[in-house]
């Protein structure tokens, strides 16, 4: 996990308010993913993307989520209007399009709670 | 078709026993198929990973096995250790596309 940093590692939000996620990848690696987390369940794919592209966004919901990964800084997803259901931890992961092992990296992940 | 089921969801071994995780999968055109440890609190970090060419891969003391046919994949961890205590999580992708996780197994090594 070393290398994809993802903040904040906490985040309280009430309900009707915005919740913003940053993640930076590895140095280099210029693919983005983000995956939400529910306690004691699995990794959901949310969104896949590149340096100013949205590959895949399959598994966002409609209303309320965005992701983007602009040219330069970290990217940032955002849930606005978060209600409780949005609680959850939240995996940005990083792959190294050039090595072509299909390996992700994570991060430590960003837990939002809603009030 | 997207799913990966892994079984059981959690999973008591003995310290020093063989602890065994399965995957199923449906989609014939996935050609990744790795495995990741989660700490609690922590992300997830790869174990091991195979490619379908293969039938079987050893890292140590954690090995897959892959059946094509059956489209199947285990996760075997021989000596089983307390430190091995964590979620395990079996996943597969296709074109480097994005990993599909299963639902994961609470693995607990008794001392």
């Amino acid at each position: 996990n070393a290398g994809v940093m993802q903040n904040p590692r906490h985040l309280v939000r009430r309900r009707g308010q915005e919740a913003r996620l940053r993640c930076s990848p590895m140095k280099g690696h210029s693919h983005v993913y983000w995956y939400r987390q529910l306690p004691e369940e699995g990794l959901k794919f949310m969104v896949y993307l590149q340096k100013e592209n949205i590959i895949d966004e399959s598994g966002m919901p409609k209303e309320r989520f965005s992701a983007e990964f602009p040219k330069e800084g970290p990217s940032i997803l955002r849930i606005q209007q978060v209600v409780r259901g949005d609680s959850a931890a939240y995996f940005c992961a990083g792959r190294d399009e050039a090595a072509g092992t299909g390996e992700l990296f994570f991060g430590e992940g960003s837990r939002l709670t809603v009030l | 078709q997207q799913q990966v089921k892994q079984s059981p969801q959690s999973l008591i071994v003995q310290k020093g026993g063989i602890s065994i995780i399965n995957c199923a999968y449906e989609n014939t055109a996935f050609d990744y198929f790795p495995w990741y440890q989660q700490f609690p609190g922590k992300g997830p970090a790869l174990l091991i990973a195979i490619r379908p060419d293969v039938s079987e891969k050893k890292e140590g003391r954690f090995t897959i096995s892959f059946n094509k046919s059956a489209k199947q994949f285990s996760l075997h961890i021989m000596d089983s250790q307390p430190g091995d205590s964590a979620t395990y999580f079996c996943a597969a992708s296709w074109g480097a596309q994005k990993l599909v996780f299963g639902q994961g197994t609470r693995l607990t090594i008794n001392p």
